[in-house]
């Protein structure tokens, strides 16, 4: 069965300071893989997406994710973080058939 | 752009009571889903519409209804909510077949049944 591990619950890092979020997928072809924001109160919102060709994607407000085939795995970073990227981040598996899987997410908190 | 807008922002239920989420999307998708969010469980979809006239139970359909109204309108009925039922609901859209799965999202309602 599809799924998506988040192994973070949460991750606090300091401001100006760089970024890693991890992503684990379990999918036997190459899927979809998305990763999504929420601030907080707010829906989600699309941070940057893969489906095929160069490994490295870049996303909007800095953000970039490597797929990584043989560790099936999607991580997220960003190299300076910013007190407004405080949020929850969410990895999700898009394998057809209309459905997504998404991980639990990870709540990122920024210290100043 | 409006994109997908939900009603109510929140709302309070006693047990037993039923009530209807609205959902609409300006965006001319195809498919339409209803999300439930509880902490450390990421979403979860209850029901989806993969196109007008047809809906689907996702992972987690019990004590829901939905109605693909129209193309633009999909809505998410509590018979008789429960306090299980207390959670945040999203509802999204799709381009759906032709599309690459990237779904956009409304605000949520946040649900408290007691």
């Amino acid at each position: 069965a599809q799924s998506v591990t988040q192994p973070d619950i949460h991750i606090t890092v300091s401001e100006g300071a760089s970024l890693e979020l991890r992503c684990n997928y379990s999918y036997g072809a190459t899927p979809y893989l998305f990763w999504y924001v929420q601030s907080p109160g707010q829906g989600l919102q699309l941070l940057l997406k893969y489906f095929s060709g160069d490994t490295l994607v870049q996303g909007i407000k800095g953000f970039e994710a490597e797929f990584k085939r043989s560790q099936s795995s999607f991580n997220l970073r960003k190299p300076s973080v910013h007190w407004s990227d405080a949020a929850e981040y969410f990895c999700a598996v898009y394998s057809g058939g209309f459905k997504t899987i998404f991980g639990a997410g990870t709540r990122l908190f920024v210290k100043a | 752009n409006a994109g997908v807008t939900q009603t109510p922002k929140f709302q309070v239920l006693k047990t037993g009571q039923s009530m209807t989420l609205q959902c609409a999307q300006d965006m001319n998708h195809n498919s339409m889903y209803w999300y439930r969010q509880d902490p450390g469980m990421g979403l979860r979809l209850i029901y989806y519409s993969a196109s007008e006239g047809t809906t689907d139970k996702g992972e987690v359909p019990n004590g829901y209804n939905v109605s693909r109204l129209n193309k633009r309108e999909f809505s998410l009925r509590l018979e008789s909510a429960a306090p299980s039922q207390t959670s945040v609901y999203f509802c999204a859209s799709s381009k759906g077949r032709e599309g690459d799965g990237q779904a956009f999202f409304g605000q949520g309602t946040r649900l408290t049944v007691v």
